[in-house]
């Protein structure tokens, strides 16, 4: 089946630094790729849409210049979190899009566990 | 390696209980969770089962058996709203989830 990797999967950082979290879909191409952040017992907090070779559409209240996201090939999309601080500690997930004529199927990644200390 | 089974797609009938299990086989376990996912929005989480036994939260209810790497999740009183998929994921050893492909629930009048 279809498989995203993330990478790092648990990172500890320093408030004021950045951190960049890697999306992979490994054996498809994904047109649409979508960055997802999570609080324990909560539902997924969609904070953009990336679509390959184009800006990210983020959600209202989401900093996009706070959360960079660029999607460089239709395998890859990263986001980096910029001067991060610990609010932003949390469980970011992505998930890429795979187009199935009018429907599509949606596959997600294993998370990333941001610490900012 | 890591694997999360589900059923592809389901089909019920409005008003009635339907049961969508979910079995795995990961490395650790720090935690299952179950979502809705209505394609073009962000899944909802419905239950997060850490402990053996039965989570009830109004119509849904998951159930978990560490032991035997399985759990369901319960659906009564199904309404046309309930169509969705709904993910099944593991938070493994390395606090990583797990995903299952989802099972799509058709509601049916």
């Amino acid at each position: 089946g279809a498989v995203v990797s993330q990478h790092p999967s648990w990172v500890i950082c320093k408030s004021g630094t950045s951190v960049k979290i890697e999306c992979r879909s490994l054996d498809f191409q994904a047109t649409t790729m979508f960055w997802y952040r999570q609080f324990p017992k909560q539902s997924l907090m969609l904070m953009a849409t990336s679509n390959e070779g184009s800006k990210a559409t983020y959600e209202q209240g989401v900093e996009k210049d706070k959360f960079l996201i660029n999607h460089a090939s239709l395998t890859l999309s990263t986001l980096t979190v910029t001067s991060a601080h610990p609010e932003d500690s949390s469980f970011y997930i992505c998930s890429a899009r795979v187009d199935q004529g009018a429907a599509y199927e949606q596959y997600f990644g294993p998370g990333t566990r941001l610490t900012v200390t | 390696g890591q694997n999360i089974d589900q059923p592809t797609e389901m089909t019920a009938t409005e008003g009635a209980i339907v049961q969508i299990n979910c079995t795995y086989q990961t490395s650790g376990f720090n935690g299952l969770f179950w979502y809705q996912h209505h394609a073009g929005e962000a899944p909802t989480f419905l239950s997060n089962n850490v402990l053996d036994g039965l989570e009830e939260k109004g119509r849904f209810s998951s159930f978990l058996s560490r032991s035997k790497g399985y759990s369901y999740l319960l659906l009564k009183e199904l309404q046309m709203k309930d169509s969705a998929s709904y993910l099944c994921a593991v938070l493994d050893s390395n606090y990583q989830l797990i995903w299952g492909a989802g099972t799509k629930l058709i509601i049916k009048p």
